[in-house]
């Protein structure tokens, strides 16, 4: 089946340490994105790319670092400079059509230790 | 700056019951709004995508309308059922979006109780 998987569920991360967030999609989309959810908030859009080897930031992209060197993959990187970490962590990808909605996986939910 | 309220907050109904949800939207230059739904510590299902030249859109017991004018969409659930128990979010996509990037409101908590 076509989806997108995220992993892990559940990341802790210690004082000054990266981590890393993966999100592969097998559904052939261009287009990746990567959200953050707070409590009792909507999603807010952290890093975005249209296509392989291109990126952009979203409104919330401080702290936080990506990479696309392949369609199926756009991994995040949570660093030492997030202060907030806190929260749970979508992916969600779709075509560059601009009339098809979003799809979405499962989330990570990234707590500090 | 695009912003998108949902009223209310939470909602809860007994079974059986016809609902509304409410969703608006501070710019009306917008390409299109969807609907999503998300159960607790899952991702977003795609519900309805209405298009900007759209005026409602149907999946069998929910009807999705859009009021660009006003800046207001409303999602309306038939029947309700429990299962239909989850947090529903709206989401506009600004005109020119090139990016396909969307704004999420904060969503409505519905309970449907047996």
């Amino acid at each position: 089946d076509g989806g997108i998987t995220q992993s892990p569920k559940y990341l802790f991360r210690k004082e000054g340490q990266n981590v890393t967030l993966s999100c592969e999609q097998n559904l052939n989309h261009d287009a990746m994105y990567w959200y953050r959810q707070d409590p009792g908030q909507g999603l807010r859009l952290i890093y975005y790319s249209q296509i392989v080897n291109d990126f952009q930031k979203g409104d919330i992209a401080e702290g936080y670092s990506v990479s696309r060197e392949k369609k199926e993959s756009f991994p995040l990187t949570v660093t030492s400079a997030q202060k907030n970490p806190t929260a749970f962590y979508l992916c969600a990808s779709t075509t560059r059509v601009l009339d098809q909605p979003q799809h979405f996986g499962d989330g990570t939910r990234l707590s500090i230790l | 700056k695009q912003e998108v309220t949902q009223i209310p907050a939470a909602l809860s109904v007994p079974e059986g019951e016809n609902l509304v949800l409410n969703c608006s939207f501070t710019d009306s230059a917008i390409y299109n709004l969807q609907w999503f739904r998300q159960d607790p510590g899952k991702g977003l299902t795609s519900l309805l995508l209405i298009q900007s030249s759209q005026r409602e859109q149907t999946s069998g017991r929910l009807n999705a309308s859009l009021d660009k004018s006003s800046g207001r969409s409303t999602l309306y659930i038939a029947a309700s059922q429990p299962g239909d128990s989850a947090t529903y979010l709206c989401a506009v996509m600004d005109y020119g979006g090139a990016t396909n990037k969307l704004i999420f409101g904060t969503g409505t908590l519905l309970a449907v109780q047996p």
